[in-house]
């Protein structure tokens, strides 16, 4: 059972445009949520979180929000960036802190210039 | 900011050997240290929790026996995967978490041939 769902594999975006990733949740005892963006061959660096108090969290081009009710967050990237291709994964934990970090799939961002 | 070291970053071994990667923490202390796993096109799954001087937790499916887990300081862990086979062929990724978050290791792609 996947308790986090990234259903959109990639996503294409031209630069300077929004792009919007979409993540739904199942477990209602999350309470909080990250962003992870993953390069190839690379680790998964973290890019922004939220958490269950709040339903919008911004720093910079990046803005995450969360609508608790229907279990689904959004990762929106405004002006889009060729620098921003990557894979973007979301996930979500207990409590944060020490709670182990359960993650969607991933969906794969294509900014062309 | 907090880097979490891991090597190697890729490596090919011959069936029936065993594998050891290895997380250092650096500038900051790992007090538990989660090791996740990447099968092409699926999400990371988390293998094992650790906490330092203590037994891995492990998650269900996942062999006790196969994936051995050292976490002797809180700079410190190691995943030795025993006896490998090409089933066991993924991407390895440890991340060392503190009070401010999770960070996240390069990961390890191993091949089992």
């Amino acid at each position: 059972d996947q308790q986090v769902k990234q259903n959109s594999p990639s996503l294409s975006v031209q630069e300077g445009r929004i792009s919007i990733l979409n993540c739904d949740y199942t477990n209602s005892m999350f309470d909080y949520f990250l962003w992870y963006k993953k390069y190839p061959a690379e680790g998964p660096t973290f890019l922004i979180s939220i958490s269950s108090i709040k339903d919008k969290n911004e720093d910079g081009r990046f803005t995450v929000f969360l609508n608790k009710s229907a279990k689904h967050l959004s990762l929106h990237i405004v002006p889009s960036q060729p620098g921003d291709s990557a894979v973007y994964f979301c996930a979500a934990s207990v409590s944060g802190g020490y709670q182990k970090v359960t993650f969607g799939i991933g969906t794969k961002l294509q900014v062309i210039p | 900011g907090a880097v979490v070291s891991q090597h190697p970053s890729w490596v090919i071994c011959k069936s029936g050997t065993s594998v050891k990667i290895e997380c250092r923490s650096l500038d900051f202390q790992a007090t538990t240290m989660f090791w996740y796993r990447q099968f092409p096109k699926q999400s990371l799954m988390l293998m094992a929790t650790s906490n330092e001087g203590s037994k891995a937790t492990y998650e269900q499916g996942v062999e006790k026996d196969k994936f051995l887990i050292n976490h002797a300081s809180l700079t410190l862990s190691t995943l030795t995967v025993t006896s490998a086979h090409p089933e066991d062929s993924s991407f390895y990724i440890c991340s060392g978490t503190d009070l401010y978050g999770y960070t996240f290791g390069s990961g390890t792609r191993l091949t089992v041939v």
